[in-house]
């Protein structure tokens, strides 16, 4: 069964402090894979698209990293503004999304 | 206008009320999507549209009525709701399906 799992589910940050993001999948003929942040009360936002094992994009603070089982989004020095909810998706074979639960950060001053 | 828009971003509404949800893309995409994400819940995919054709149903209940008269624009017609249906509704396109979608910024809907 194509499944995606972030993890943690929560994480809390202190201004500054660097932490990383996972996202496992199990998805069959990887068609890519996206990362999103949600506000609350607000539509996905998209940042990346990675689509084979090594691939790397950067925005600003983030960097998303892709091997053939995991994701990883990186956050370096964060800001309180990087506060969200950051989504891994998947498309099936099928090219229904498969959406992760998210990991809820927070980043404080 | 840019991206997706939704309309309106927020509506309360009666269980006997008939209401209709507005999305419009401005991306020059093939393909549209409802989505439900009630709180701190993954979003659940409602109805896929490509090229103007319903393509998916997720089963969901009657009482929604997608309508995708062409390729920018998708409604959500709303009737005789519960108060369960209280959500973010979520618009969203993409070119082909699979690839990657572009989300408006939702329709926080309130079932009274």
């Amino acid at each position: 069964e194509d499944q995606v799992t972030q993890s943690p589910e929560a994480l809390r940050l202190q201004e500054g402090e660097s932490s990383s993001l996972n996202c496992s999948y199990t998805v069959s003929g990887l068609r890519g894979l996206f990362w999103y942040r949600q506000d609350p009360g607000k539509g996905p936002e998209f940042l990346f698209t990675l689509y084979s094992a090594g691939e790397e994009k950067e925005k600003e603070r983030l960097k998303a990293t892709l091997t053939k089982k995991e994701s990883f989004l990186h956050i370096t020095a964060p800001k309180p503004e990087d506060s969200a909810t950051y989504l891994c998706v998947s498309p099936s074979a099928t090219n229904k999304l498969i959406f992760g639960t998210g990991t809820l950060l927070a980043v404080q001053p | 206008e840019t991206g997706v828009t939704q309309t309106p971003r927020h509506l309360v509404m009666g269980m006997t009320n008939k209401k209709s949800l507005k999305c419009e893309q401005h991306l020059g995409h093939n393909a549209m999507y409802w989505y439900k994400q009630s709180a701190k819940k993954p979003l659940e995919l409602m109805f896929v549209y490509s090229l103007e054709e319903r393509v998916e149903n997720n089963s969901v209940p009657s009482r929604f009525s997608p309508e995708c008269p062409n390729s920018s624009h998708l409604f959500l017609h709303l009737h005789t709701l519960q108060p369960e249906d209280s959500a973010l509704y979520l618009c969203a396109s993409s070119q082909d399906r699979g690839n990657t979608q572009y989300f408006g910024p939702g329709t926080r809907l309130t079932v009274l």
